[in-house]
């Protein structure tokens, strides 16, 4: 099984909204990824898990919380949001976090800050 | 810090061979990833060099040159379905920062 889930598929949320991404995997990866695209662009790392510890923050806004409650499971909580939050959010996993391992991605959340 | 080059798009017939250049620079370099992207759906995995020299994959292949801090994606008889965005990517000296080129937009026609 080398499927990576995630729910919801499509968001809509108001800038005084509270709501929580989720991503599952169970092909036993140590690591787990959010990721945020934008259209036409690349996808630009948010956070990186290994081992259920948050090893890389690359300065996301405050307004974005991950969480890891296990190794299988990931967690993005959404708090005041601005409209320049909307975006594709995806969540990729891969064994380790060092050398070479492939990075199975998720059908990512559409997300719409209104 | 990281920074990769790449087409923006690139255009080809059905049945062609197109070839999709990289070109990075790293604070420390472990290899180069391809992934591909279909409009509205989620990034999947092509390739990857750790070595320079070709690796193949069935009708696609990746080329690395670590000493030019090049490579390529090498598409063999194109299919309409080929249509996609590729990415390049690569990670970083201690091997957990992933940073995605900006993506070439290749287009297959009939």
């Amino acid at each position: 099984d080398t499927e990576v889930t995630q729910t919801p598929k499509h968001l809509v949320m108001g800038m005084t909204n509270k709501k929580s991404l989720k991503c599952e995997q169970h092909m036993g990866h140590r690591a787990m990824y959010w990721y945020k695209q934008k259209a036409k662009k690349p996808p630009e790392l948010m956070f990186v898990y290994s081992y259920e510890k948050l090893s890389i923050n690359e300065s996301v806004p405050s307004r974005f919380s991950p969480e890891c409650p296990n190794s299988s499971l990931l967690n993005l909580h959404l708090h005041a949001l601005q409209p320049e939050d909307s975006a594709l959010y995806l969540c990729a996993s891969s064994q380790e976090t060092s050398g070479q391992e492939t990075q199975y991605f998720g059908p990512g959340t559409r997300l719409l800050v209104l | 810090g990281q920074s990769l080059e790449q087409p923006s798009e690139v255009t080809a017939v059905e049945g062609a061979i197109v070839q999709i250049n990289c070109t990075y620079q790293t604070s420390g370099f472990y290899g180069l990833s391809w992934y591909q992207q279909h409009d509205g759906g989620a990034p999947t995995f092509l390739s990857y060099n750790a070595l320079d020299g070709l690796e193949e994959t069935g009708r696609f292949s990746s080329f690395l040159s670590r000493s030019d801090s090049y490579g390529y994606l090498l598409l063999q008889e194109l299919q309409m379905k080929d249509s996609a965005s590729y990415f390049c990517a690569v990670r970083d000296n201690y091997g957990q920062n992933f940073v995605f080129g900006p993506g070439t937009r290749l287009s297959v026609l009939p």
